[in-house]
């Protein structure tokens, strides 16, 4: 399953909104009602973090201004209002088949 | 606290073999997938292997099936990774990480997915003859 992130580079305003797209080239929704989508942020010099897990449930002491959502082939993660400490490279995996990650989509601030 | 120490990482030869360990500690490793994601200089995330928690069950990529194999020590908390026939195209940062998605036989289907949280700090592992 291949999936692909838009926008590559996202310049952002603190305090403003941003969103990140993912699609992907089949459906990630199982028979048990879940997307196999999960979302991570790779910090600058850092490992990555978990933040989004099966499309729409936020990881513990993720703050709730990221929220993921769509459903079967695509996804999206919204950072409703961006501070600096969002900036990195946000990437999206799916799980429903032999693990695979999107391209990751760099955040900066403008 | 969570923690995952990954070490074994260095400089090795093309065709040659390298041993990653990684000790886990903050949580009862016995009952947990763990997993190893590579990150290649200036590339994305690429998943390599999962193990099951009793390490009955493991997967790899099909870049390094055949080459590399996982295995684990519930006794010691530690996971590892050997890496055999190693490639140029194997040089990366690898991160053990806490979790992982079990697929199901026949239909390949998954039976139950833990989202990769932690992650380690990384093991360096380059290749140069």
């Amino acid at each position: 399953i291949v999936l692909t992130q838009s926008p590559l580079s996202l310049p952002v305003i603190p305090g403003e909104a941003a969103s990140i797209h993912c699609r992907s080239s089949q459906s990630l929704l199982h028979s048990n009602g879940y997307n196999y989508l999960d979302w991570y942020l790779q910090k600058p010099g850092q490992s990555p973090q978990l933040l989004i897990w099966l499309g729409s449930s936020r990881a513990s002491g993720v703050p709730d201004r990221f929220s993921g959502n769509g459903s079967g082939t695509d996804f999206t993660l919204k950072i409703s209002r961006v501070e600096a400490e969002d900036v990195g490279v946000y990437y999206c995996m799916q799980a429903l088949q032999t693990l695979t990650f999107g391209g990751g989509t760099r955040v900066e601030i403008k | 606290e969570v923690q995952l120490l990954e070490s074994g990482g260095g400089l090795a030869q093309p065709g040659k073999s390298l041993r990653l360990s990684c000790a886990a500690s903050g949580f009862t490793f016995r009952t947990y997938a763990m997993s190893w994601v590579r990150q290649a200089p200036g590339k994305g995330l690429e998943w390599v292997s999962t193990i099951s928690a009793p390490g009955d069950l493991k997967y790899y990529a099909d870049s390094v099936k055949g080459r590399f194999s996982t295995s684990r020590d519930n006794s010691k908390n530690t996971v590892f990774l050997q890496m055999d026939s190693l490639r140029a195209d194997d040089a990366a940062v690898y991160y053990c990480v806490k979790g992982g998605t079990l697929f199901g036989a026949p239909n390949g289907e998954p039976i139950a997915h833990f989202p990769f949280d932690p992650w380690g700090q990384g093991a360096r592992v380059s290749i140069s003859s």
